[in-house]
C-alpha cells in the first residue's frame, strides 16, 4: 500500500519560517507535490520536485530526498494569509500519475 | 476564463436519495477526477478518467458512479449505497500522464439531511 505522513498542525508567528514534513512510502514514484487550500476552497498547486534538491519558488521552496522517502515545504517570511492547509502528493504510486495525497498540516499564522 | 467548474456549491440531500455532482472543465484537459475530503483525511480518490468513455475505480468508489461522455464533463452520482456521503467533494483535471499539476475546482458541499 501507500502512505504519507505529515503533521497535522504548525504554529508560527508573522514574519518567521516554518518547514512541513512529509515522509512518503509508495509503490511507484515519480516525485512530489505540494499544494495550498485555504478554508473551503481549492487546493491550488505550489511546487513539484521530480529529483532530489531544492526548488525555490518566491518565499516558497521544496525540498525532496528520494533516498530518505522524504520531502518539505520550507515557508518563509510568513505572513498572515498564508495560514491554510498545505498537502503533500506523491506522484508515481502504482505507476501513474494520479496524485495520492496526504492528510494535511494546517499551519496557523499569529500576527 | 479557462477554469474548472463544479455546481452546486452546496447541496442538501435527503437519505435514500441519489444526487449528481457536476464538474464542467475548459483547459482541454484529457484527465479528469473526483476526490473527496473529510476533516483530517486528505483528499481520497473516487474516480478517475484519463480519456472519453472510459474511468476506473480509485480508492473509496462504492456507492458512487461517473460518466465521461464528453472530455469537458466528468459528473460524480452520490448513490443512496454510499453509506456516509456527507463530505467535501472536489473536482480536478490536468493533461493526465507526465503532467505534474493537477487543477481543482471550488468543491460542492454535500450534507445528508
Amino acid at each position: 500500500g501507500q502512505s504519507l505522513e505529515q503533521p497535522s498542525e504548525v504554529t508560527a508567528v508573522e514574519g518567521a519560517i516554518v518547514q512541513i514534513n512529509c515522509t512518503y512510502q509508495t509503490s511507484g514514484f515519480y516525485g512530489l507535490s505540494w499544494y495550498q487550500q485555504h478554508d473551503g476552497g481549492a487546493p491550488t498547486f505550489l511546487s513539484y520536485n521530480g529529483l532530489d534538491g531544492l526548488e525555490e519558488t518566491g518565499r516558497f521552496s521544496s525540498f525532496l530526498s528520494r533516498s530518505d522517502s522524504y520531502g518539505y515545504l520550507l515557508l518563509q517570511e510568513l505572513q498572515m494569509k498564508d495560514s491554510a492547509s498545505y498537502f503533500c502528493a506523491v506522484l508515481g504510486a502504482g505507476g501513474s500519475y494520479i496524485p495520492t495525497f496526504g492528510r494535511g498540516t494546517s499551519l496557523i499564522v499569529h500576527p | 476564463d479557462g477554469g474548472i467548474t463544479q455546481s452546486p456549491k452546496y447541496l442538501f440531500r435527503k437519505e435514500g436519495q441519489n444526487v449528481t455532482l457536476s464538474c464542467e472543465q475548459n483547459l482541454n484537459h484529457d484527465a479528469m477526477y473526483w476526490y473527496r475530503q473529510d476533516p483530517g483525511q486528505g483528499l481520497r480518490l473516487i474516480y478517475y478518467s484519463q480519456i472519453v468513455n472510459d474511468f476506473q475505480k480509485g480508492d473509496i468508489a462504492e456507492g458512487y458512479s461517473v460518466s465521461r461522455e464528453k472530455k469537458e464533463s466528468f459528473p460524480l452520482t452520490v448513490t443512496s449505497a454510499q453509506k456516509n456521503p456527507t463530505a467535501f467533494y472536489l473536482c480536478a483535471s490536468n493533461m493526465g500522464s507526465g503532467e505534474t499539476e493537477a487543477f481543482f475546482g471550488q468543491g460542492t458541499r454535500l450534507t445528508v439531511v
